[in-house]
């Protein structure tokens, strides 16, 4: 069966530090895989979402950035982080070939001080 | 582009039953419909593929209006269980498999 593992699952870092979030998932080849933040009380907003190794679309500018390394591997980073980058940040999977639902990782509650 | 959902909030009674809208400005390939408990991460609920499919799971069913481009999630008699917020997701044409955007929510309140 499939994973997604998400970690960490909480963070307080401060104003101008660097960031980086981990997701990867098991039990499945060439996932579709999302990055998506959330702030207090409000909804999903797609921040990446990435089709194959090295391949990211990006949906909001902002000084977030996101890799690929490996084919089950998705990565948020930051150089420097602001206190808008405050949120609960959700990785998710879904298969490449359409049709189905995605399935999300526990997520990481970020708080930026 | 977000879907726009409606209402943003919802207060009910047990065994009350409610109505959730999702709708977008532009055609629709298909609208999946998630549940989100505080603090957890949402959880998938159903897709809806084609206008005019309507699904169930429970006492939770579906509409998807192609035409209006539009999805409504329907929760007959509900239960203290389906607190949470409720999330639209949908798919443009073109998009399909690939960027999948979420509304706002619709934060839905069970009380005994």
């Amino acid at each position: 069966s499939q994973t997604i593992h998400q970690w960490p699952a909480t963070l307080v870092q401060p104003v101008g530090s660097p960031l980086s979030l981990e997701c990867t998932v098991e039990g499945t080849s060439n996932p579709n895989l999302y990055w998506y933040r959330q702030a207090a009380g409000r909804g999903l907003q797609l921040l990446f979402y990435s089709v194959g190794i090295g391949q990211i679309s990006s949906e909001v500018p902002q000084n977030l950035s996101a890799s690929r390394p490996q084919d089950r591997q998705f990565i948020l980073s930051s150089k420097k982080l602001l206190l808008s980058d405050s949120g609960f940040y959700l990785c998710a999977w879904r298969q490449g070939d359409g049709y189905t639902e995605a399935f999300f990782g526990q997520g990481t509650r970020l708080t930026v001080v | 582009q977000q879907p726009v959902q409606s209402p943003q909030a919802v207060i009910l009674r047990e065994g009350e039953d409610a109505v959730i809208n999702c709708s977008s400005s532009k055609a629709l390939y298909s609208v999946h419909w998630y549940r989100q408990k505080h603090g957890e991460a949402p959880v998938f609920l159903m897709i809806l593929l084609k206008g005019g499919e309507q699904k169930g799971h429970d006492k939770i069913s579906a509409s998807f209006n192609e035409k209006k481009q539009q999805s409504s999630l329907y929760l007959t008699a509900s239960q203290l269980s389906y607190s949470g917020t409720y999330f639209c997701g949908t798919e443009l044409p073109g998009d399909a498999g690939n960027m999948l955007t979420f509304g706002g929510g619709t934060r839905l309140m069970v009380k005994p």
